[in-house]
């Protein structure tokens, strides 16, 4: 069955630090999102693509958080420089367009000391 | 704005218990409803979902009814097991972004 690359599984970095996390979803899969899960919160959207196009980034904090989708397939979040308030588990899910069910990875946890 | 309010764990039950974890929800449009997964360590795994008011979604024992007139979609299971142990979320969304609560930790023990 297929499923959602994410890689780092897990990263701990120095505050200031720039960090990157990379999403694969599934093969065929135009919509792509991340989220970003707060301990004991539910996920969050930072942002969403469809192919190559940001459709949503209304709650991606610009000053320190970047997304790109270059080619429409995979993915890369950065966080430069990152804050102890960054420390989260970071999600990536993927879906069909046009459909509504959205598939998740097995997510980043970043900790920022 | 729309928003997803579930009720607070953890939820201690014994195997065998039935289960019933709340939900409820303010939209302003006619959004389809889930319910997530999430077992330690991992990401979120969709358990089951409902299109339109009276749906009633299921999976693995697990079901939940989209109730419009109470805005309300909670998550029943008849006899849990200690494999169900994990933290469930309830969300809303369609075509864009999904909308979570806060997530209800369920804890079965033998």
């Amino acid at each position: 069955e297929a499923e959602v690359a994410q890689s780092p599984r897990y990263k701990i970095t120095e505050k200031s630090q720039a960090v990157a996390f990379w999403c694969d979803p599934i093969s065929g899969h135009a919509t792509l999102y991340w989220y970003r899960q707060i301990l004991g919160q539910g996920p969050e959207l930072l942002v969403q693509f469809q192919d190559e196009s940001v459709v949503d980034d209304s709650q991606l904090p610009k000053d320190r958080f970047s997304a790109e989708r270059l080619k429409g397939v995979d993915s890369t979040l950065k966080i430069q420089p990152a804050e102890l308030g960054d420390s989260a588990m970071y999600l990536c899910a993927s879906k069909v367009a046009g459909e509504e069910t959205q598939y998740f990875g097995p997510g980043t946890r970043l900790l920022v000391l | 704005g729309d928003s997803v309010t579930q009720m607070e764990g953890p939820v201690t039950l014994s195997e065998e218990a039935f289960l019933t974890i709340n939900c409820t929800y303010t939209a302003t449009g006619y959004p389809s409803l889930f319910w997530y997964v999430q077992y330690p360590g991992e990401g979120l795994q969709l358990l089951l979902k409902a299109t339109k008011a009276d749906d009633k979604g299921s999976n693995k024992g697990f079901e939940a009814t989209y109730r419009k007139e109470t805005t309300s979609f909670h998550l029943e299971k008849g006899s849990v097991q200690v494999s169900d142990s994990a933290v469930y979320f309830c969300a809303l969304g369609g075509y864009n972004k999904l909308i979570f609560g806060a997530g209800t930790r369920l804890a079965v023990h033998p």
